[in-house]
Order: C-alpha cells, then sequence, then structure tokens
C-alpha cells in the first residue's frame, strides 16, 4: 500500500501554461516536503510545510499543506522549460525519522 | 556547501555477484539513507541509519544489507545480485534535528545486472 499518491504522475504542457500536482494520503503528517529532480542529479528540497493550511510561495511555485495535513499541493504559474523534472512529495514515518516518498509526478514543459 | 559522494556511477554486474555500493557525506549528520528510483514507483526506502552502527529496515529491505561503521560513511551491500535489482540507487544524508531537515541526495549509482 502506497503512504503516499502523487497525481497526475505525467504532465506534458506548454510554455506559459499554469499547473497543480497534488499528493495526497490518508495519514496525519508533522510536516511534508517537496523535492524536484532534473535528469541525471539527485532530487533537491524545494520547500517543506509543517502547519496546517500553510501556504509557502517560492518564485512562481506555491506549496499548500492541508487544513488536516493529510495532502498538499503544488502550483506553478507560467511553467517554463527549466521546470521540467520530476517532482516528489515525502513524509516522516515513524518514530525514528524514515523519510518515505510518492510515485512521483513528471513534468514536461515545451517551449 | 553539502557534498554526498557515491562511490560509482554506474556499475555493471553478473547474477550472484556480491555488490558494494559506497556512500560518503561530509557534513558530520547522523541520519543517512539509501533509496532505489524505477520509473513510476518514485523512491522507495530501503535503509535508514540514524546513527553510527544503527540501521532501520525500510520498506524494501530483502535482498539488501547495510554497513555504518563510521559517521561518515553508509555502505549498500547486494550479498547475490539478482536482475531484479537493476536500477538507480541513491544516498541521503541529513541532520538528526528535526524529522523536518533537508535530505541531501547524492548523483546515483545505477546499477546493471546481467
Amino acid at each position: 500500500t502506497q503512504l503516499l499518491e502523487q497525481s497526475p504522475q505525467f504532465l506534458s504542457i506548454q510554455e506559459g501554461e499554469n499547473l497543480t500536482v497534488y499528493c495526497n494520503s490518508s495519514s496525519v503528517f508533522s510536516s511534508l516536503q517537496w523535492y524536484r529532480q532534473e535528469p541525471g542529479e539527485g532530487p533537491v528540497l524545494l520547500v517543506t510545510v509543517v502547519t496546517g493550511g500553510e501556504v509557502k510561495k517560492l518564485k512562481r511555485l506555491t506549496f499548500q499543506f492541508g487544513d488536516a495535513r493529510k495532502d498538499s499541493s503544488l502550483h506553478i504559474t507560467a511553467a517554463q522549460p527549466g521546470d521540467t523534472g520530476l517532482y516528489l512529495c515525502a513524509v516522516p514515518s515513524g518514530n525514528t525519522g524514515k523519510l518515505i516518498f510518492g510515485q512521483g509526478t513528471t513534468l514536461q514543459v515545451k517551449p | 556547501d553539502v557534498k554526498v559522494t557515491q562511490s560509482s556511477r554506474y556499475l555493471v554486474k553478473r547474477t550472484g555477484e556480491k555488490v558494494f555500493l559506497e556512500c560518503v557525506q561530509d557534513m558530520d549528520h547522523e541520519n543517512m539513507f539509501w533509496y532505489r528510483q524505477d520509473p513510476g514507483l518514485g523512491l522507495r526506502l530501503i535503509y535508514f541509519s540514524y546513527d553510527v552502527k544503527m540501521k532501520e529496515k525500510g520498506d524494501i529491505p530483502e535482498g539488501y544489507s547495510v554497513s555504518r561503521e563510521k559517521k561518515e560513511r553508509f555502505s549498500l551491500i547486494l550479498e547475490s545480485a539478482s536482475t531484479n535489482q537493476t536500477s538507480m540507487y541513491l544516498c541521503a544524508s541529513r541532520t538528526r534535528q528535526g524529522w523536518a531537515g533537508e535530505l541531501f541526495f547524492g548523483e546515483g549509482s545505477r546499477l546493471t545486472v546481467l
């Protein structure tokens, strides 16, 4: 059973379009992170959200943590080819600090 | 800058061989992780080490073992490689200060088992 469900799995859009990707679970989390991975590299942290209802902005990217702390969304405004990559959400699991990832959303932004 | 270094970017091994994947971090982090990445499956946790000589199984530990004798080094061992272990392997480290800390990843080791 997948603890985290990300949707959509794959998204291909034109430059300038807006998009939203989702990370959902039936469990409550103390925090949630979003990472982006570019081809040939390891994932890099974009943001950490810790409070239910929290909204964080990183340039054209807007992250929201659900009120019940069970889900999160990532919205990109006016996507650019440089946004292309694999977007992964991650949450702590258990009480020793393990971090579990969702299956990811692959985003392709065409010029 | 934090640096996580994985010993090999690409490896090709034969079925039944013993495989060692090495990971070294230079930031004195307590936590280290080994993940496996396959298309459509995201990152799946193989093993986690929360301190020297301390380890915990992840979601898919079968067929793997780990070693953490020194704080900076976390090794993943495939005792007898099989073709279904062909994959990208990612190592990561993190300070122990809170579960919301950032994971720093290496560039990955792509293993092919023939």
